[in-house]
């Protein structure tokens, strides 16, 4: 069983359509991530959490909120998609006792494209 | 700011032969975390090594090894003994403790291995 989980794995929408992408993880992690994929760009921070009750603004976070409903679970939502938003997108998790060796662990990518 | 660059966006190698994708930062934090990440043609994304900032020794795992030059602030991966499963996207990412504890990516090398 994958220990980050991302539902659905693939999704396509139109344009001004509202939709969530959901992450959970078993691994007892804290902190909680979501970055988005771009050929040629890398992958950019869009939010993160690093517990239940914080929220943060990763470097592109206009046009997504975040919930984070619980320990295990960290949803991000696109409230009107628009075309420029299709991407792969992660979820990932990490541990922050290991100081500087906090390494993230991802789920399996969510492929959004907004027609 | 803190700054990651992989300048190559593309690399060939023979099969059999070694490799090294170059990866350079920029941060005046002196205690960071850096990070090599997989991923293969399948999109998920693989920790492959770590190496930190006060490290004394480069970083070694199996097939990998970071060539971690503080001064020149680089931190290059190197790939032994190339295999044909060794071709994939790879991604330099480094931690900077003064950066909120982000993640923050290089925009990644494709490595190709050939026969």
């Amino acid at each position: 069983d994958a220990d980050v989980t991302q539902t659905p794995r693939n999704r396509i929408t139109k344009t001004g359509k509202r939709i969530m992408l959901e992450c959970s993880q078993t691994k007892g992690h804290d902190r909680m991530y979501w970055y988005r994929q771009d050929p040629g760009l890398g992958l950019r921070l869009i939010y993160y959490s690093f517990d239940v009750k914080d929220i943060n603004k990763g470097e592109i976070s206009d046009g997504y909120s975040v919930s984070r409903q619980a320990q295990a679970k960290f949803s991000l939502s696109l409230e009107s998609a628009i075309p420029n938003q299709t991407a792969l997108y992660f979820c990932a998790t990490s541990d922050p006792s290991r100081g500087n060796n906090e390494k993230l662990f991802f789920g399996s990518g969510t492929q959004l494209s907004v027609l | 700011a803190q700054k990651i660059t992989q300048t190559q966006p593309g690399m060939f190698v023979q099969e059999k032969e070694a490799v090294t994708l170059d990866c350079t930062y920029d941060t005046s934090d002196p205690s960071y975390g850096l990070f090599w990440y997989k991923q293969p043609s399948s999109g998920e994304m693989i920790f492959l090594i770590y190496q930190g900032s006060y490290d004394q020794q480069n970083a070694t795992e199996g097939r990998y090894s970071l060539n971690f030059q503080k001064a020149r602030k680089s931190a290059n991966l190197v790939i032994s003994a190339s295999q044909l499963g060794d071709s994939a996207m790879y991604f330099c990412a480094m931690r900077f403790t003064g950066g909120g504890n982000k993640l923050t990516f290089g925009t990644g090398t494709q490595l190709k291995v050939e026969l």
